[in-house]
């Protein structure tokens, strides 16, 4: 079954304590990307890669890293989150072209 | 940036009826755009796509229309059943540029 998978689901954290968040994608997709979705706001983009070793910034990407060493997997990173963090984050991944957008179920992230 | 989705906050429709849920959007170059339904605790799925060289495009219940003079573009849902209450997102994609989401619309039928 072709899927976006993200974890964990649920996540209530520290201010300062470091995490990651993984997403795999079994599609052999290209691009895969980052959002944060808040009350309000809909889904903003904090970065995206267009393939192994690309990433790029998105809306907002401040306070967030990732890395995208395999083709499958591009990592979520707040080396120092902060309330303001607390949010829905989702993964996606896309095939290269003008193509629609496969999600993961959701981060649920409190930082506290 | 670009903005997406002059969105309604929510729309009640009774069940059986149809349900039109309507997008603007204001990047004119824009040449692909998605409707994604996003049920509670999930992520955003896929419903149905157009591209611009169209200007309708049905699915199994789903119709979606562009309308490029006033870019606008809007999701209908035919017989609404009360598994189709959800938050639904328009999306555009100008070429060469990311997916732009507006901020969705509630829909809740009322049984």
């Amino acid at each position: 079954e072709a899927q976006v998978t993200q974890n964990p689901r649920y996540l209530i954290t520290v201010t300062g304590k470091k995490l990651t968040v993984t997403c795999s994608q079994n599609m052999n997709h290209e691009y895969m990307s980052w959002y944060r979705q808040d009350p309000g706001l809909g889904l903003r983009q904090i970065y995206y890669s267009m393939n192994v070793e690309v990433t790029d910034k998105g809306d907002v990407p401040e306070g967030y890293k990732v890395s995208r060493k395999e083709k499958r997997n591009f990592p979520l990173i707040l080396e120092s989150p902060s309330p303001n963090q607390t949010s829905l984050y989702f993964c996606a991944s896309t095939r290269t072209g003008i193509t629609e957008a496969f999600f993961g179920q959701g981060t649920r992230l409190t930082v506290v | 940036g670009e903005s997406v989705g002059l969105h309604l906050p929510t729309l009640s429709v009774q069940e059986g009826d149809n349900s039109i849920i309507n997008c603007a959007y204001s990047n004119s170059a824009s040449d692909y755009f998605i409707w994604y339904k996003q049920e509670s605790g999930k992520g955003p799925q896929f419903i149905i796509d157009i591209r611009s060289n169209m200007d309708k495009r049905q699915g199994q219940r789903v119709t979606v229309l562009l309308n490029k003079t006033v870019k606008h573009l809007s999701l209908q849902i035919a017989a609404t059943q009360p598994g189709d209450s959800a938050v639904y997102f328009c999306a555009e994609n100008p070429p060469l540029e990311k997916l732009t989401f507006g901020t969705g619309t509630r829909l809740t039928i009322i049984p």
